[in-house]
């Protein structure tokens, strides 16, 4: 079975600094992974994806993921906030041969003046 | 990207009455789509997988009967919220993938509430 865990719901920021969002998965089978934002009554914007090629990932507005198979962990990361990246974050897993996706429980993220 | 439509963005119904939700793909064909229901700030909840010319797969402990979904084409699924309550108050998404194991495309949402 898979699944996926994001430590921490809500993170704030300086705007400027470094934004480190965390996701946790557990996959029996290669997994594939999508980091999606959403804005308030919104639906979901794919940020970026990871599907077994490149393990650092680049992705829109300046975010990029690091796929690491040995910490199982696919955290999203951008070196410096804006007041335009406060939205919720959610990470993602599908398994080969699957339209599924098995949704994180979302990072609330704050970016303070 | 893919471009899947969601209609209404909101609707306001009464206490028994029932609600349907339309879930497009503008340019790509989908044989298979996916409803999802978002609490206040929380995670998509997985409700079903929506199988064009054949019945839609639900999630252990979605009531069927009471979360209709029709997906006659492969461009248009539906959800009908029928005999709508308080407690069905919620913000409901569909997405739709070109391929398995691509990304999702997810349509705009529907926030729903019963009064």
């Amino acid at each position: 079975a898979q699944s996926v865990t994001q430590l921490g719901s809500h993170v704030s920021v300086s705007e400027g600094a470094l934004v480190l969002l965390r996701c946790n998965y557990s996959s029996s089978v290669p997994p594939y992974l999508f980091w999606y934002v959403q804005y308030p009554n919104q639906g979901l914007q794919l940020l970026l994806k990871y599907t077994s090629a490149a393990t650092l990932v680049k992705g829109i507005n300046g975010f990029e993921a690091e796929f690491k198979k040995s910490e199982t962990s696919f955290h999203l990361t951008k070196p410096s906030a804006h007041m335009s990246d406060a939205a919720e974050y959610f990470c993602t897993v599908s398994g080969p041969g699957t339209y599924k996706y098995i949704f994180g429980t979302g990072t609330r993220l704050k970016v303070l003046a | 990207g893919a471009v899947v439509s969601q209609h209404p963005s909101w609707v306001i119904c009464k206490s028994g009455t029932s609600v349907k939700i339309e879930c497009r793909s503008l340019d790509f064909q989908a044989t298979t789509m996916f409803w999802y229901r978002q609490f206040p700030k929380q995670s998509l909840m997985l409700m079903a997988t929506s199988n064009e010319g054949s019945k839609a797969t639900y999630e252990q402990g979605v009531e069927k009967d009471k979360f209709l979904i029709n997906h006659a084409s492969l461009t248009l699924s539906t959800l009908t919220v029928t005999s709508a309550h308080p407690e069905d108050s919620s913000f409901y998404i569909c997405s739709a993938s070109l391929a398995e194991n691509t990304e999702a495309f997810f349509g705009q949402g529907t926030r729903l509430t019963v009064v």
